[in-house]
């Protein structure tokens, strides 16, 4: 069965701390992405990754960073976590041949970030 | 640029009605479309999707969406609601081109009574 691992469900953290999120997909995928979802906006795409190492920029990328050295995981970063990033990161992956506009994402559980 | 609109961020439905979760796009030309569901403390699931060919679109759980070039349109619809239904539900829109991502809309959460 294919799957979209994110390591924490839950993650409690204070302003100013840096923050992970790992995620591991065991599909072979070659795109990634990281979503934030927030009631009454739906999802909207913080990075995406179609290659190891490659990193492009979303709708929303301001105070985050990606990082891809390996294709299985592609890890999210808050260098300085402050309140408004208080919310649900979603990871996905997608085969690179379909494209990254008709694939079938495959999603992770999710990561509740609250920060305090 | 697409963009997707999400008629209703609530709606309720009794236990065996009719299930209708509207959608519209706005795009130049027709876009790719997706349903997605997102079942409570879960990520996303493809429904079903629309790319090419056949307007009507089958996908998992009885559920099945029409696109409607006309109307720029795509709703999802099921004859008989079960409780296992309650969720939230994502429409979503992409280009044509292969770099073109996948847009979502805010999302609809379908509650059903019973």
């Amino acid at each position: 069965d294919v799957k979209v691992t994110q390591s924490s469900r839950y993650l409690v953290k204070r302003t100013g701390e840096k923050v992970f999120l790992e995620c591991v997909q065991d599909m072979d995928h070659e795109n990634m992405f990281w979503y934030r979802q927030d009631p009454g906006l739906g999802l909207r795409l913080i990075y995406f990754s179609y290659d190891v190492k490659m990193k492009e920029k979303g709708d929303i990328p301001e105070g985050y960073s990606v990082s891809r050295e390996k294709k299985e995981r592609f890890s999210l970063i808050l260098e300085s976590a402050s309140t408004n990033q208080t919310s649900m990161y979603l990871c996905a992956s997608s085969l690179s041949g379909t494209g990254l506009n008709t694939g079938e994402l495959f999603f992770g559980e999710g990561s509740r970030l609250t920060v305090l | 640029a697409q963009s997707v609109t999400q008629l209703g961020s609530h709606v309720s439905v009794s236990e065996g009605a009719l299930v209708l979760l509207r959608c519209n796009y706005s795009s130049s030309v027709p876009p790719y479309l997706f349903w997605y569901v997102q079942y409570p403390n879960q990520g996303l699931q493809l429904l079903l999707k629309y790319t090419t060919g056949a307007t009507l679109v089958k996908g998992i759980n009885g559920f099945e969406a029409e696109f409607k070039k006309s109307e720029t349109s795509f709703h999802l619809t099921k004859p008989s609601a079960h409780m296992s239904d309650a969720a939230e539900y994502f429409c979503a829109v992409s280009g044509l081109s292969r770099d073109d991502k996948i847009i979502f809309g805010k999302g609809t959460r379908l509650h059903i009574l019973p």
